[in-house]
């Protein structure tokens, strides 16, 4: 059974870059698709994105200027990256595989703070 | 986008009681390949999101039969036939149909 385990830092501070990892346990990245949602505090879920292997990709397009996705097969990771962030990117983030019909990770939350 | 809505918002419920959940979309969930991507999630704080229920009515591994999915094109329904206390949390209904996807506001189940 697939478990997955998001990782970073739960500081970032505004106009940074917010990177973080989802480490694949139970599966290889070799496969599915995966993403990235958020929940920032009191609010709602969003859908952050999807990238498959090979690179293939599609972001929101509500976030899409700001976000980067990869996939280590090295490692079987895959990654997020936000840049430019601010306090309306506070959230916790959850790491999935598949994007149709998503698997969730635990999640973890970041927070955006000077 | 999509926009997702659910009612109720807030469900006190009673232990062993049915409960139930209805989501609906602006447009139809129906995909290209004939299916319809309608899932179901159940969040509890300091848990893993899980998956009840994929494809409208197919429920996930492990997920009690008092669980059940139904409808088609924007309606739908998550039905509880007796709920536990481990039943507690926000229940939320995602389509994975129409690019970018998108959620529900999200019911909050809790006991009376």
């Amino acid at each position: 059974q697939v478990q997955l385990q998001e990782s970073g830092p739960g500081l970032v501070k505004p106009s940074e870059t917010l990177s973080l990892t989802c480490t694949v346990s139970g599966g290889s990245v070799n496969s599915y698709y995966w993403s990235w949602i958020r929940q920032p505090p009191g609010k709602g879920l969003e859908w952050i994105g999807y990238m498959f292997y090979t690179g293939k990709s599609d972001y929101n397009p509500s976030l899409e200027s700001r976000v980067t996705m990869s996939v280590d097969t090295s490692k079987n990771q895959f990654s997020l990256k936000l840049s430019s962030v601010t306090s309306a990117d506070t959230a916790v983030y959850y790491c999935a595989r598949g994007a149709r019909e998503p698997i969730w990770g635990r999640g973890t939350l970041v927070t955006v703070s000077s | 986008d999509v926009v997702m809505t659910q009612s109720p918002l807030s469900l006190p419920v009673t232990l062993g009681q049915p409960a139930s959940i209805s989501c609906s979309s602006s447009r139809s969930l129906v995909y290209s390949d004939g299916n319809t991507y309608l899932n179901w999630f159940h969040l509890r704080p300091g848990q893993s999101p899980r998956r009840l229920i994929y494809k409208v009515s197919n429920r996930d591994s492990g997920v009690p039969d008092r669980f059940s999915g139904s409808g088609s094109g924007t309606d739908f329904t998550l039905k509880i036939s007796r709920v536990e206390a481990e039943d507690v949390g926000v229940y939320y209904c995602m389509q994975g149909t129409h690019w970018p996807l998108t959620f529900g506001p999200g019911t909050k189940v809790e006991i009376k």
